[in-house]
């Protein structure tokens, strides 16, 4: 059974920084494309950004909103997925998702992240 | 506002056929896949159709989706209480590059 379970959020002050975590099992994670999408309170869906495998060479992408402030990285003999996130703004306030593959066929139940003074 | 377009809301009555759609353009919907997620309150997001008209298994075949140039569309038919819920379509851009959203429909059943 695939499961992915993200950790490390919570509270941080604006211009913080915060570093998410994504365990994942059930599938062999090193083959997968893996993605962090949020949501903000009362808003849609916004992707954050992508880290390809390796046979791709590890490539990430990010979203205009994040990029320059926060890093993908994974870890794919602990099967983890990591999202580094520096200079938080209050407008990162969301749950963040962990996201397998390229359509996004399984998501973690999320973490929120709130960026408050 | 969102780089894929979808009606703020939609709605239909039990038994019924209703459709939302998805609108792009040539570098996202136009060039790539679409796919469509459901979200119901205080739950995870759910994939309920990949590349344009595939439907995971254990989705009912009253969901479908289609795609046309640079606009989707979602159907469900038999339409029942527990499909009331957000929808939100998807897609790979070139142009950004990243994946795109729509802004999502909340879908009522009456």
């Amino acid at each position: 059974e695939v499961q992915l379970v993200e950790s490390g959020g919570g509270l941080v002050q604006p211009g913080g920084s915060l570093r998410l975590s994504c365990a994942a099992s059930g599938f062999t994670f090193s083959d997968y494309y893996m993605d962090w999408v949020r949501q903000a309170p009362g808003k849609g869906l916004e992707w954050v950004g992508r880290s390809r495998n390796k046979a791709n060479s590890y490539t990430t992408e990010y979203a205009a909103s994040v990029k320059g402030r926060f890093i993908i990285s994974r870890d794919d003999s602990k099967n983890s997925l990591f999202l580094q996130m520096n200079s938080l703004k209050t407008e990162d306030t969301a749950v963040y998702y962990c996201v397998r593959d390229k359509i996004s066929d399984y998501w973690g139940q999320g973490t929120l992240v709130t960026v408050s003074s | 506002q969102s780089v894929l377009t979808q009606p703020p809301s939609a709605s239909g009555t039990p038994g019924q056929r209703v459709t939302i759609s998805c609108s792009g353009s040539s570098s996202n919907i136009g060039s790539n896949y679409v796919h469509w997620y459901q979200l119901l309150p205080g739950t995870a997001p759910k994939l309920l159709i990949y590349r344009n008209n595939q439907r995971p298994s254990g989705v009912p075949d009253r969901f479908s989706g289609s795609k046309s140039g640079t606009s989707a569309s979602l159907a469900i038919s038999g339409l029942r209480s527990e499909d009331e819920a957000d929808y939100y379509c998807a897609a790979w851009d070139d142009s950004l590059p990243g994946r795109v959203f729509g802004g999502g429909t909340r879908l009522t059943v009456l």
